[in-house]
């Protein structure tokens, strides 16, 4: 089955500075990459998501970019605000959309003052 | 978009026991997920609840100890049975509303067992 690694599991910012956080799958069937933002005691959000068939998607400060040869996909965090502080988690599914997906194991993301 | 309710938020159960926890939708959706989330870890997708017929498990989950249930498009229950603690964890609950369209999910209930 798919394996989703993380990285890093914590990062610690300060405000304005710019977070990247990485993902590696193992699963080249993989065509559909969310990012997640859990905050306490809340579901996960879903802030930005790309398919296999492009390399770069952006949201105002939010990109992700995926290497399919390579097997990786970064979320990328710019002008970062303390209301970023939350802990993001990447997912990877085979079947193009959110049904199957496996989840990495999570980043703590600190925006500090 | 897709308003998911989850009952219980939290519950603290004696082993040997069994909780059914719901998930309610304020609309029909097509596909329903049931997740668990080990304190301070990732997510693992348990099954994928089908209306009208057995729920499909994913490798590690049986339906013996993780019964679903999906009587219809906005509802849906998980029960733990026979409850150890090593079952303590979050369980979440998790929508599509449309083929293609993103997963939304619930806040999650809380399970400890002692």
């Amino acid at each position: 089955g798919e394996n989703v690694e993380q990285h890093p599991s914590t990062l610690s910012v300060q405000e304005g500075d710019s977070a990247v956080i990485k993902c590696t799958y193992s699963d080249s069937a993989s065509n559909y990459f969310p990012w997640y933002k859990q905050e306490l005691g809340k579901g996960p959000q879903l802030i930005i998501d790309i398919r296999s068939n492009v390399g770069e998607k952006k949201d105002q400060r939010i990109a992700v970019t995926l290497n399919k040869t390579a097997k990786h996909f970064s979320l990328h965090i710019t002008e970062t605000q303390p209301e970023d502080s939350a802990v993001y988690f990447c997912a990877a599914s085979p079947t193009g959309t959110a049904s199957k997906l496996t989840f990495g194991t999570g980043t703590r993301l600190q925006v500090t003052l | 978009s897709a308003v998911i309710s989850q009952k219980p938020s939290r519950d603290i159960c004696q082993r040997g026991t069994s909780l059914t926890i719901q998930c309610q939708v304020d609309s029909q959706v097509t596909m329903m997920f049931w997740y668990r989330q080990q304190p301070g870890q990732s997510l693992t997708l348990i099954a994928t609840a089908n209306q009208g017929s057995e729920a499909t498990y994913e490798s590690g989950f049986v339906i013996d100890k993780f019964p679903i249930s999906r009587p219809n498009l906005t509802f849906s229950t998980l029960t733990v049975s026979n409850m150890s603690p090593e079952d303590s964890s979050i369980y979440l609950c998790s929508v599509q509303t449309g083929r293609n369209t993103e997963a939304f999910f619930g806040q999650g209930t809380r399970l400890t067992v002692v």
